[in-house]
């Protein structure tokens, strides 16, 4: 256990469905972040969560919206995905953002997409 | 820009044999590296990590990992592998110079085998 929660572990949705991915941390970090792990590629990056405030997105398609209502839940909301975006999503958590903190992952949750 | 290359995809290996995982990273600056294991179903979890001082650091689990800069490598080293530490590996650079963002390999795939 990392104290990085995420519900649900795995997820079926079609192209026109709308989902929510959550994401919980009992560790009292300030940071929190989304990443997408497809297979045989590196982790990607998406959002980047400071004090509640988002500092980063890094290029991530609207379909993806992620929130962040207090510091210690995260949510990635998916609205008509497309089936490459079928893949392991990981939240993770920092005390700061400042890479010198580790980050807390997650045991992610596998997404399909049909 | 920062990158990671983990040039092995699978590695194999006999419990009790000694284990080596490359690592060459890409940073324009003094990098901060890090290398985490995931095991099946699971998040990622920091086994180390480099930011300056002692080139040789240790880590959790039996592991250590050394910092080159003239070959710009980080590698990975278990002197007797356990069954347990089948997993895959990920090595990661980050650093104050790029938004505090952190890059990951695509990751190396340990077989132990009996």
């Amino acid at each position: 256990e990392t104290g990085v929660t995420q519900t649900p572990r795995h997820l079926v949705m079609g192209m026109t469905n709308k989902k929510s991915l959550k994401c919980e941390q009992h560790l009292g970090h300030n940071a929190m972040y989304w990443y997408k792990q497809s297979a045989k590629k590196p982790l990607e990056l998406m959002f980047v969560y400071n004090f509640k405030e988002q500092t980063e997105n890094n290029s991530v398609p609207s379909r993806f919206s992620p929130e962040c209502p207090n510091s210690s839940h995260l949510f990635l909301h998916l609205h008509t995905l497309q089936p490459e975006d079928s893949a392991l999503y990981l939240c993770a958590s920092s005390q700061e953002t400042d890479p010198y903190n580790e980050q807390f992952f997650g045991p992610g949750t596998r997404l399909t997409v049909l | 820009a920062q990158s990671v290359t983990q040039p092995d995809i699978h590695i194999t290996v006999s419990e009790g044999a000694s284990l080596e995982l490359r690592c060459n990273y890409s940073y324009g600056a003094t990098p901060y590296l890090f290398w985490y294991v995931q095991s099946p179903g699971q998040g990622l979890q920091l086994l180390l990590k480099y930011f300056s001082g002692d080139t040789l650091v240790q880590g959790i689990k039996g592991f250590e990992a050394e910092f080159k800069r003239s070959q710009s490598s980080f590698n990975l080293r278990k002197p007797s592998v356990h069954w347990s530490d089948a997993a895959e590996y990920f090595c990661a650079v980050g650093g104050r110079n790029n938004n505090n963002d952190m890059r990951f390999g695509a990751g190396t795939r340990l077989t132990v085998k009996p």
